[in-house]
């Protein structure tokens, strides 16, 4: 059964960078079948895809984000993260890491329950 | 960006009912669109993928249709756990987009 968790700290002061991992279970970040996902929500609201990156390093980033985020890969620890810098409480969210098939036209069929990140001094 | 405009953003409905739901595109995205089920402190699930491709595990009474920029998800007869919030996703253009939400709420 393959699962997905995220971690990371629950706060994080504004302007400061937001750094979340999702490790992998049951599964392989190498898998080629798939490509893995961060995505938020906000209190309340709905949800926003960040980015993805696939097993070659390769990476795709929401544009309104892309001066902010990093997506990264650790083989070695199968597990993949995001960095997300200058945060403003505008990145007060839920983030989600997710599993993504090609077989599935990019639908998202795995995901992590979820951490909640405040931005507040 | 491809904008996806659901419909409606609340829906109140029985046991029993079938309702559907719509999602439209700003342009074509080829069938490149899933749905989502979310509830109240979970994670999305995803129900239905290439506009009209059951996920592997969702029961049969959840359907999906697509034609141009138009999709549909039905749900043939409403169960008690399927009120939630259920959302639409783009993957045919970066930045994927979600739609806003649709909340289906006991009548």
């Amino acid at each position: 059964q393959v699962q997905l968790q995220e971690s990371g700290p629950g706060l994080v002061k504004p302007s400061e960078t937001l750094s979340l991992t999702c490790t992998v279970s049951g599964d392989s970040v190498s898998n080629g079948r798939f490509f893995w996902s961060w995505i938020r929500q906000p209190p309340g609201k709905g949800l926003e895809w960040i980015g993805y990156i696939y097993y070659t390093g390769s990476t795709n980033y929401n544009p309104s984000l892309k001066s902010q985020i990093t997506i990264s890969l650790d083989m070695s620890k199968n597990q993949f993260s995001l960095k997300l810098s200058a945060v403003t409480a505008a990145d007060t969210a839920v983030y989600h890491c997710a599993r993504g098939a090609m077989d599935n036209y990019y639908g998202m069929d795995v995901w992590g329950q979820g951490t909640t990140v405040t931005v507040s001094s | 960006d491809i904008q996806m405009t659901q419909s409606p953003s609340s829906l109140s409905a029985s046991v029993g009912d079938r309702v559907t739901i719509t999602c439209r595109a700003s342009q074509r995205i080829n069938n490149y669109l899933s749905w989502y089920q979310q509830k109240p402190g979970k994670a999305p699930k995803l129900l239905i993928y290439a506009a009209s491709r059951l996920q592997s595990g969702v029961p049969s009474r959840f359907s999906g249709s697509g034609s141009g920029t138009d999709c549909t998800l039905s749900i043939s007869s409403l169960q008690p756990e399927d009120f939630a919030t259920y959302y639409c996703q783009q993957t045919y253009n970066i930045p994927y987009t979600f739609g806003q939400g649709t909340k289906l709420e006991i009548k």
